[in-house]
């Protein structure tokens, strides 16, 4: 069970939108930033976004972060095939100190 | 150029002490606000932090886990070292060794490739 809540699974058709939630609580989403990572099964994680809604060099417009009280969430436009992999909210949580992720979501291009 | 290298053994037998090292290039774990992450992920589920070491040797480790886990680093060698004590048929999963990026900021900019182990008996 993680501590951050996202949707198992997404899907779309190419060109599409698709956003997934993450879910937290005071004391992780609520009171530091989110990153997110992209994962393609049997790869290492790729990072998205950091500090709810930075992108890193290299990584398209199309993948868009933002966050509002203790929820955030990442948006994919115009989806691609290449998209298709599991993806991560990641923070702080201040209550414990220690890092927490969210359980994943799945993004089907149909 | 950051790279980060995870080793240790693929097999492990329940009940034994498993010894993973991070081998880095290309950053100081000196350097102020740096930190080194340990997270891991069995087959088929998601990814679960498990600790952290920072420059100044301040350490975190996740609840469930802190009485079996110890990180440590070795500046001189550019390594960190995770143990994880009385390991279970749990354990078994992919451990990554991640390098935080802006230290304002709690994210993994880099990843090692992952050390793939398994609990068997």
């Amino acid at each position: 069970q993680s501590v951050l809540t996202q949707p198992p699974s997404v899907s779309a058709a190419p060109g599409q939108k698709v956003s997934i939630s993450c879910s937290g609580s005071s004391s992780n989403i609520g009171y530091n930033s989110v990153s997110w990572y992209q994962q393609v099964p049997g790869t290492a994680p790729k990072f998205l976004i950091y500090d709810n809604n930075k992108r890193p060099s290299g990584i398209p417009r199309r993948f868009s972060g933002s966050k509002s009280g203790t929820s955030a969430t990442l948006v994919i436009t115009g989806l691609q095939t290449g998209d298709e992999a599991d993806y991560y909210c990641a923070t702080w949580d201040s209550s414990v100190s220690a890092g927490v992720f969210g359980g994943g979501t799945r993004v089907t291009v149909l | 150029q950051v790279t980060l290298r995870e080793s240790g053994p693929a097999l492990v037998r329940p009940r034994q002490t498993l010894t993973l090292t991070c081998t880095f290039s290309g950053f100081s774990l000196g350097t102020s606000g740096m930190s080194l992450h340990w997270i891991r992920q069995p087959p088929g589920r998601a990814l679960e932090w498990l600790a952290r070491i920072d420059w100044n040797d301040d350490k975190y480790y996740i609840t469930s886990l802190e009485t079996r886990l110890t990180i440590s680093k070795d500046s001189s060698t550019n390594q960190v070292v995770l143990t994880l004590t009385d390991v279970d048929f749990v354990d078994t999963a992919t451990y990554y060794c991640a390098r935080v990026g802006h230290p304002a900021y709690f994210y993994f900019e880099y990843w090692g490739q992952g050390a793939p182990v398994t609990v068997t008996s």
